[in-house]
């Protein structure tokens, strides 16, 4: 079975700190996708990232990065000098190789204070 | 090129009421997914077409849930009749053969 967790659930930061966004996960299968992806205050889920679970490489876009450790089952994300713009949930999902469903953590809800 | 779309973006019903929702995937979208999140809860998987036909529907909630994809296009999801404990938002998503998921911007739903 599949599941994530998302431990913190409302994380308060002052703009221009860093915040990271724990993701552990749990599944029986070795290959599997791992999924960030970001609800903004309009309501849709955007895609932010997808990483294979051979694939342990750290990943950097702009602000984002995200670190991945099979060792913990853990895909993190982390937002460098975070902006208002960043306001928004964060979901954590995982799929299992051959499965097409996505498995979602309860998200983070991130405020950005000016 | 438009993304996935939804309808209607907030419904709110009484209590035994029924609500159909809609979903308009990505032209030539093959997959199409219902998800749904209740309050403070993850986002769970209700079911998945390939065209028109189920190909999971593991994740639907119960009979009163009915998902239709007729011709292979757009879906609808009927709640009939409605329960307090089916409020929340409604994603729809699509995706080609092999690659990402595309999501909606959801349907809330608020049963009274």
């Amino acid at each position: 079975a599949q599941k994530v967790t998302q431990a913190q659930t409302e994380i308060s930061v002052v703009e221009k700190e860093d915040v990271t966004l724990d993701c552990v996960y749990e599944t029986r299968d070795t290959t599997y996708y791992l999924f960030w992806y970001k609800q903004p205050p309009s309501g849709e889920l955007v895609f932010l990232i997808r990483r294979n679970s051979f694939d342990e490489q750290n990943e950097i876009s702009g602000r984002y990065s995200w670190n991945f450790q099979k060792s913990t089952s853990s895909f993190n994300f982390t937002i460098t000098a975070s902006q208002v713009v960043d306001s928004a949930v964060y979901f954590c999902a995982l799929r299992e190789y051959g499965n097409n469903r996505l498995a979602f953590g309860k998200g983070n809800q991130v405020v950005v204070i000016p | 090129e438009a993304g996935v779309t939804q309808f209607p973006s907030h419904s709110v019903i009484e209590k035994g009421q029924t609500v159909t929702l809609r979903c308009d995937p990505i032209s030539g979208h093959d997959n199409l997914y219902w998800y749904r999140r209740v309050m403070g809860k993850e986002i769970k998987f209700l079911l998945h077409f390939v065209k028109e036909s189920k190909q999971d529907e593991s994740g639907m909630p119960n009979n009163r849930f009915l998902a239709e994809r007729t011709g292979g296009t757009y879906s609808t999801l009927k709640v009939q009749p409605a329960e307090l404990e089916d409020s929340g938002v409604y994603f729809c998503a699509s995706s080609p053969s092999t690659g990402e998921l595309f999501f909606g911007e959801g349907s809330r739903l608020t049963v009274l």
